[in-house]
């Protein structure tokens, strides 16, 4: 049981470049989470999905997209990276109305 | 809207010493409290909930929380913490819209 999976680990980007950020979870958790988290400023959330099939914006989804590819597979795209981007990024799965279990983080430069 | 102010950016504590770290909330809902523990270079575990029941929470590693309605609080408290604390705390508020709002973290700093 590996719980939730980020890949890659780091990641260094010229601006403009795309790519995209890999999360699965084998705990056959309904909800998905990408979030960013900066300094000072906590986690923020970029978008989510409360179930397979469907995914909704958060807090600052301007700049990514997300596919639910199946229910154990979420992922983030940023298709024209910016300096701004530059960010630690978490996928987090959760059961319903229960806590989120985090993966270990992708690091994300930039440049 | 709902949100989590952590008042502390950073607590530096001796080693065996007490600590609190605060937290406040704001939602006019029910809530469902969350503390998450973020050791370097790791992603954020869940140290301990309130999700109904007691209003004191304590986790395995001697940390307990207490939600308190009227001062819409939920502090973490440890009486006498250990270098091995030494990490990141996030306070986190669930509502109505199923979705978790993080305050901004709380550095502890532990030194011998």
């Amino acid at each position: 049981n590996a719980g939730v999976t980020q890949t890659p680990k780091f990641q260094v980007l010229k601006t403009g470049q795309s790519m995209t950020l890999q999360c699965a979870q084998d705990m056959n958790h309904n909800s998905m989470y990408w979030y960013r988290q900066d300094p000072g400023m906590g986690l923020r959330l970029i978008y989510y999905s409360a179930s397979e099939g469907t995914t909704d914006k958060g807090e600052v989804p301007n700049g990514y997209n997300v596919s639910r590819l199946n229910k154990r597979e979420f992922s983030l795209r940023l298709e024209s990276a910016a300096p701004s981007q530059t960010s630690v990024y978490f996928c987090a799965s959760s059961p319903t109305y229960n806590e989120q279990f985090f993966g270990p983080g992708t690091r994300l430069t930039v440049l | 809207a709902q949100s989590v102010t952590q008042l502390d950016s950073q607590v530096p504590v001796f080693e065996e010493a007490p600590v609190e770290l605060r937290c406040n909330y704001s939602s006019s809902v029910s809530v469902y409290l969350f503390w998450y523990v973020q050791y370097p270079n790791q992603g954020l575990q869940l140290l301990l909930k309130y999700l109904s029941g007691s209003t004191l929470v304590k986790s395995i590693n001697g940390f307990e929380a207490e939600f308190n309605k009227s001062q819409t609080s939920f502090h973490l408290r440890k009486p006498s913490v250990h270098i091995s604390d030494t990490a990141e705390y996030f306070c986190a508020v669930k509502g109505n819209t199923g979705k978790l709002i993080f305050g901004q973290g709380t550095t502890l700093q532990v030194k011998p």
